[in-house]
C-alpha cells in the first residue's frame, strides 16, 4: 500500500526566514497531494494541495512542489512568521482519484521564533 | 451543518469496556474517512466510506475495532473491548470531492 515519508520531524527557524518540509510517496498511482497544518489542540486545515498534472502551486507565501518521476513533494513557507507555527502533514492519495483516502506523513513540527 | 460534528469530545473509560464514537459529516459529503492521532504522532488512516461502496478498511488496526455508516450520514467507530494503547484523538473527516474537512475529534482516554 501506500507509504508516505516525512522529513524533516522537527524544524525550527528565524522569522523571516524560509521552511522546507518533504515527502516521498511509494505508490505511482497517487496523483492528489495535499497538505494540512495543525495548530496544537485543533483540527488539521488544508493549507495547499497539487495534483499530479500540475509540477508547482503557489499561495502567497506558501508553494508546493511535485516531482512525479522521483515521488517526492515539498512545501516551501517564505518570510515565516511566529503564526506558522504548527505540526505540518503531507499526503498522498490512495489510488489515482481525488476524493480517496489519504495517507498522511508523520508531521513536522515547525517553531518560528521572533 | 457548519462542519463535520463528532461526540463526544471526551471519552474517559475503564480498560475493557467498549466504546462508541460518532461523527455527523458535512452535509452532502459521500466520502468518510476515520483517522486515529497518538499524542504528538501523524495521522493514522483507520477507514473510509465512499457512497454505497464497500468501505475501505486496510487501515483498522485489530478486530476489536469496526466502523459503520449509514448512508451518506451519521458514522460510528466502535472499539470493543478497549485497551491502554486505544487511548488517542479519533478525527473524523469527509469530502465530496477533493478537499477533506475535519471534525474537533474525540479525546478517548481508557484508564
Amino acid at each position: 500500500g501506500e507509504n508516505v515519508e516525512q522529513h524533516p520531524s522537527t524544524l525550527s527557524v528565524q522569522e523571516g526566514d524560509s521552511a522546507v518540509i518533504k515527502c516521498t510517496y511509494s505508490d505511482s498511482a497517487s496523483n492528489y497531494f495535499p497538505w494540512y497544518k495543525q495548530e496544537l489542540g485543533k483540527r488539521p486545515q488544508l493549507i495547499i494541495d497539487i495534483r499530479s498534472n500540475v509540477g508547482e502551486k503557489k499561495d502567497q507565501r506558501i508553494a508546493v512542489t511535485l516531482n512525479k518521476t522521483a515521488k517526492h513533494f515539498s512545501l516551501h513557507i517564505t518570510e515565516t512568521q511566529p503564526e506558522d507555527s504548527a505540526v505540518y502533514f503531507c499526503a498522498a492519495s490512495i489510488g489515482n482519484q481525488a476524493g480517496t483516502a489519504l495517507i498522511f506523513g508523520k508531521g513536522t513540527t515547525l517553531s518560528v521564533s521572533s | 451543518g457548519a462542519g463535520v460534528s463528532q461526540s463526544p469530545s471526551n471519552k474517559v473509560t475503564e480498560k475493557g469496556k467498549d466504546v462508541e464514537l460518532r461523527c455527523d459529516p458535512i452535509s452532502g459529503h459521500t466520502a468518510l474517512y476515520w483517522y486515529r492521532q497518538r499524542l504528538g504522532q501523524g495521522l493514522e488512516f483507520l477507514i473510509y466510506f465512499q457512497g454505497n461502496s464497500a468501505p475501505d478498511k486496510s487501515g483498522l488496526p485489530s478486530d476489536r475495532f469496526s466502523a459503520e455508516r449509514t448512508g451518506e450520514s451519521v458514522s460510528t467507530l466502535t472499539i470493543q473491548r478497549t485497551q491502554q494503547e486505544d487511548s488517542a484523538v479519533y478525527l473524523c473527516a469527509s469530502s465530496s470531492g477533493r478537499i477533506i474537512h475535519f471534525g474537533n475529534g474525540t479525546r478517548l482516554t481508557v484508564t
